[in-house]
C-alpha cells in the first residue's frame, strides 16, 4: 500500500484564484511529519510547509497552508491567489517516528500544477 | 554556501559502464540520502546514511552501492548502468540534532540527470 497518495496528476487553475492539492497518508506510526514541496521546471526541490502529527493548528507559510485532517489522514495544500510563478510539480512528503533510521522520506507521485494567466 | 552539492549536473553513460555520483555536505549532518526521480514515480529512496560507516538500503537498491566513510560525503556507486538507471538523482542531507520535527529539516541538492543509452 502507498504510504503518500496523491490522487491529481495534474491540476489546472486561473491566475488570482485558489487551488487545493490533495494528499492523503498512510501510517501507524503517532509521530510523523508532513511536508510539501514544490519542483519548478529547473528541477530543484523546494520546500514549502511543515505539518507536524502533534501540530494543533493547521500550517501556514505565507499564501500556503495545510488542510490537516488527522483522522482522514489527510494534509492537502491550499495555495491562495495563484500566480503565474506556481506552475510547477508539488509533492507531498512523510516522515514517520523517531530516532535515527526513521529520517526517510517517502515521496507521493506528484501533482504538476498550471496556472493560467 | 552551506548546502548539498552534487556532482555532476549532467552524465551520459553507455550500457555497462560505472560511475560515482558525489554528494557532500558541510553541514555536519548525521542523515544522508539519495533519491531517483522518475516521470509519474514521484522520488524514491535507493540508499541511505545514519553517520559515518552506517548505511542501509531505501525502497530501490538494486544497481547501487553506497558508502559512508566521512560525515560530508555519500558517494552513489552505479557498478553496470543499465537504461533503466536512466533518471534524475537527488541528494538529500538531515540533522538529527535539528532536523526531526522541524520544518527546514532535509536539504536537498540541485540533482543529477543520468542517462544511459
Amino acid at each position: 500500500a502507498q504510504k503518500i497518495t496523491q490522487t491529481q496528476p495534474g491540476m489546472f487553475v486561473q491566475e488570482k484564484e485558489a487551488v487545493t492539492l490533495d494528499c492523503t497518508y498512510d501510517t501507524s506510526d503517532p509521530s510523523y511529519g508532513l511536508f510539501w514541496y514544490k519542483q519548478p521546471s529547473s528541477g530543484e526541490m523546494i520546500f514549502l510547509i511543515y505539518q507536524g502529527s502533534y501540530d494543533q493548528q493547521n500550517a501556514t507559510e505565507g499564501r500556503y497552508s495545510l488542510n490537516f485532517q488527522k483522522a482522514r489522514k489527510s494534509a492537502n495544500l491550499v495555495i491562495s491567489a495563484s500566480q503565474l510563478g506556481d506552475s510547477a510539480m508539488y509533492f507531498c512528503a512523510m516522515r514517520e517516528g523517531r530516532g535515527g533510521s526513521n529520517y526517510k522520506l517517502t515521496f507521493g507521485k506528484g501533482t504538476l500544477l498550471t496556472v493560467n494567466p | 554556501n552551506a548546502g548539498v552539492t552534487q556532482t555532476p549536473k549532467f552524465q551520459v553513460l553507455k550500457t555497462g559502464q560505472s560511475m560515482t555520483l558525489q554528494c557532500a555536505q558541510d553541514m555536519n549532518h548525521e542523515y544522508m540520502s539519495w533519491y531517483r526521480q522518475d516521470p509519474g514515480m514521484g522520488l524514491r529512496l535507493i540508499h541511505y546514511s545514519v553517520g559515518a560507516g552506517i548505511t542501509d538500503q531505501g525502497e530501490v537498491p538494486n544497481g547501487y552501492n553506497v558508502s559512508r566513510s566521512t560525515t560530508e560525503d555519500f558517494p552513489l556507486r552505479l557498478l553496470s548502468a543499465a537504461p533503466s538507471q536512466t533518471s534524475v538523482y537527488f541528494c538529500a542531507s538531515s540533522s538529527f540534532v535539528t532536523g526531526w520535527g522541524t520544518p527546514y529539516g532535509y536539504t536537498f541538492g540541485s540533482g543529477t540527470r543520468l542517462t544511459v543509452v
